[in-house]
């Protein structure tokens, strides 16, 4: 969803379920897609990425999914801890050094 | 602990003061950036240099004026700032475009 103000949308899940983050973009021209998590007091942290030529990619407990023909991207993280709340960045260049950001969810996971 | 080390983590000011954020990389990255975040957005690109030049500029206010003395630093002049310049700084860098960007913990910046 769309944040509204100061709200972000927030996603809660049990310890241990599966947390899926999605994300719309807008430039059918980007070709490189890029997932942050960003802790309180933070600075985002870098989680995995894709290019456009690919459609998923797998990482530790992290799974990105590219969609490019619905221009939708998600982030798939297995067995959620505790230490996975944050808020999640997903962001889209499209050539050059310029990465345009999206509004971010919270994740909550609930012990 | 981030490999982009951002100093000092916390900045007051006032409106006529002049003071510097500073950013120090040695991961060997040649793109090295600036952007601001405000609670609960996304960070907003302000400057990238490459190659130690600078590539582009957001439209930032003047009253924000970036350098790149060497490929290693990157610094944020401050000057005459406003309340709503109040904002968490943060700077990546990067090998070019096209990879990961990777941020350092950022300057909490208020402005009296």
């Amino acid at each position: 969803g769309e944040s509204v103000g100061l709200h972000l949308p927030t996603l809660s899940v049990q310890e241990g379920d599966n947390s899926i983050i999605n994300c719309a973009y807008s430039n059918s021209a980007s070709d490189y897609f890029i997932w942050y998590k960003q802790e309180s007091g933070k600075g985002p942290q870098f989680i995995i990425d894709i290019r456009s030529n690919m459609d998923k990619r797998q990482g530790q407990r992290v799974t990105v999914l590219l969609n490019k023909t619905v221009k939708h991207l998600s982030l798939q993280i297995a067995a959620t801890q505790p230490g996975d709340s944050a808020v999640y960045f997903c962001a889209e260049g499209g050539g050059g050094n310029k990465l345009t950001f999206g509004t971010g969810t919270q994740l909550k996971v609930e012990l | 602990d981030t490999e982009v080390t951002q100093t000092p983590k916390h900045l007051v000011m006032g409106m006529t003061n002049k003071k510097s954020l500073k950013c120090e990389q040695h991961m060997g990255h040649r793109a090295m950036y600036w952007y601001k975040q405000k609670a609960k957005k996304p960070p907003e690109l302000m400057f990238v240099y490459s190659y130690e030049k600078l590539s582009i500029n957001e439209s930032v206010p003047s009253r924000f004026s970036p350098e790149c003395p060497n490929s290693s630093l990157l610094n944020l002049h401050l000057h005459a700032l406003q309340p709503e310049d109040s904002a968490l700084y943060l700077c990546a860098s990067s090998y070019l475009g096209g990879q990961p960007q990777h941020f350092g913990d950022g300057t909490r910046l208020s402005i009296l």
